[in-house]
């Protein structure tokens, strides 16, 4: 079975400032997704990137970008020029595509608070 | 809002009781998904339902039910509740049966069992 793990449970950053979530995920397989969601206070998961594993090149969404790392199995996301609407419970995820089954599985999440 | 709606937000109830959650997926969305969010056991796939047939199924209680009907809602019965059902509820929908480009979440029904 897949796991996703992220050892940072908690991490705060300045406003304005760069700060970066760390995910780590175990399997055998070669073709998977992952993805990084965000759950702000209003408790909406919304999805932040996601990453093709066959594709070599970091995804990056405005002021989001992916550290794809395939052979280390980790997966971290970059938060350029911090703003207090990023503070957020922050998720990555792993889907491994095949078969029937597509679910999701999560990590156990960051909780990122920007300061002002 | 992302199109994802589910009824009611909160929801209190009895041990031993039922109670059903209602999804409507995304507009053209045929993919359904329920998660179960909790503190000690964080985000846990249920169960998946696509155009109306139970596609996968992960980690739901035999006292946990769920179906798709024709116009694509979803509806999760929960039974014989105990405490320990206490969590946030997700729905999520996708256009095909494979999510590959990700979910779109509900803002979730946050049961509480008391």
């Amino acid at each position: 079975a897949q796991t996703v793990t992220q050892s940072q449970p908690e991490m705060s950053v300045q406003e304005a400032e760069t700060v970066t979530l760390s995910c780590t995920y175990d399997t055998s397989e070669n073709n998977y997704y992952l993805f990084w969601y965000k759950q702000p206070p209003s408790r909406q998961m919304i999805l932040v990137i996601r990453q093709e594993a066959y594709k070599q090149q970091n995804a990056t969404e405005n002021r989001f970008s992916v550290n794809f790392q395939k052979a280390a199995k980790s997966f971290s996301l970059k938060i350029s020029d911090s703003q207090l609407g990023d503070t957020a419970m922050y998720f990555c995820a792993f889907m491994k595509p095949g078969g029937s089954n597509y679910k999701l599985t999560f990590g156990k999440g960051t909780l990122l608070t920007v300061n002002p | 809002d992302s199109g994802v709606t589910q009824t009611p937000k909160h929801l209190i109830t009895a041990t031993g009781q039922r109670v059903t959650l209602r999804c409507s997926p995304r507009s053209g969305d045929l993919s359904v998904y329920w998660y179960q969010q909790s503190l000690d056991q964080g985000l846990q796939f249920l169960i998946q339902y696509y155009n109306g047939e139970e596609r996968a199924k992960g980690n739901i209680l035999e006292r946990f039910s769920a179906q798709q009907f024709p116009d694509l809602h979803s509806e999760l019965n929960l039974s014989s509740l105990e405490l320990g059902d206490s969590a946030l509820y997700f729905c999520a929908s996708s256009v095909g049966d494979r999510g590959l480009h990700g979910y779109t979440f509900g803002s979730g029904t946050r049961l509480t069992v008391v």
